[in-house]
């Protein structure tokens, strides 16, 4: 049973500490997307990658936030410093473009707490 | 203006009560239209596709009104097993590059 998978499930931290968030893709995906979910906020796309190359980071912020694909199995999504509003839940998901189902399969995200 | 609206909710029905959720869309290009689904403190996960034509998927039916840029589900006959939340999600691109918009979501409860 093929899922995506995240870690570290929940992470509390204090405000200025480096988070590192991991995922691993579906094997054979070829898409990884990250979002943030705030009750406030909804599903917010942070960025978007394709064979491992970065399509679209426009709804990171840039001065804190980076992501990375270091190869095919693993992407990962870091903040640093952290601040008390990026406290949300963080999702990984992937997909198989263009010859897949035009679905995207989440992991269980990372719950994140910033103090 | 955000790509995707939905009606936030909270509907609370009763159990085998029909209710029906809307949504619009922004990007008139947009080509590909889901309903996903998300359990309390759970990852969403597809319910289903939504065609031009509408479609069925047992008691939810989905439909898509281009000109209006809307898009609805209904659910018949609810279940306490359906209460979620339901997030209506455009893919605007013309290719399946699973590039996805989702709405907020819209909660439902369904009580004994």
């Amino acid at each position: 049973d093929a899922r995506v998978t995240q870690t570290p499930r929940h992470k509390v931290t204090e405000m200025g500490q480096e988070v590192t968030m991991r995922c691993q893709p579906i094997l054979g995906h070829n898409t990884v997307f990250w979002y943030r979910q705030t009750m406030m906020q909804g599903l917010e796309l942070l960025a978007y990658f394709r064979n491992r190359a970065p399509l679209d980071d426009s709804g990171m912020p840039k001065d804190r936030f980076s992501a990375e694909m270091p190869d095919a199995t693993l992407a990962t999504l870091k903040i640093q410093p952290s601040e008390p509003r990026d406290s949300a839940v963080y999702f990984c998901a992937s997909g198989l473009a263009p010859r897949g189902p035009n679905e995207q399969f989440f992991g269980p995200g990372t719950r994140l707490t910033v103090l | 203006r955000k790509e995707v609206e939905q009606d936030p909710g909270p509907f609370n029905v009763p159990e085998g009560a029909t209710v029906a959720f809307n949504c619009t869309y922004s990007n008139s290009a947009s080509q590909s239209f889901f309903w996903y689904r998300q359990d309390c403190r759970k990852e969403p996960k597809l319910l289903m596709s939504v065609y031009s034509s509408g479609n069925e998927d047992g008691r939810f039916t989905a439909q898509l009104n281009r000109a209006s840029q809307y898009i609805s589900l209904l659910i018949r006959d609810s279940k306490l097993s359906d209460s979620a939340t339901y997030l209506c999600v455009v893919n605007p691109w013309g290719d399946n590059n699973n590039d996805m918009r989702f709405g907020a979501g819209t909660r439902l409860t369904v009580k004994p």
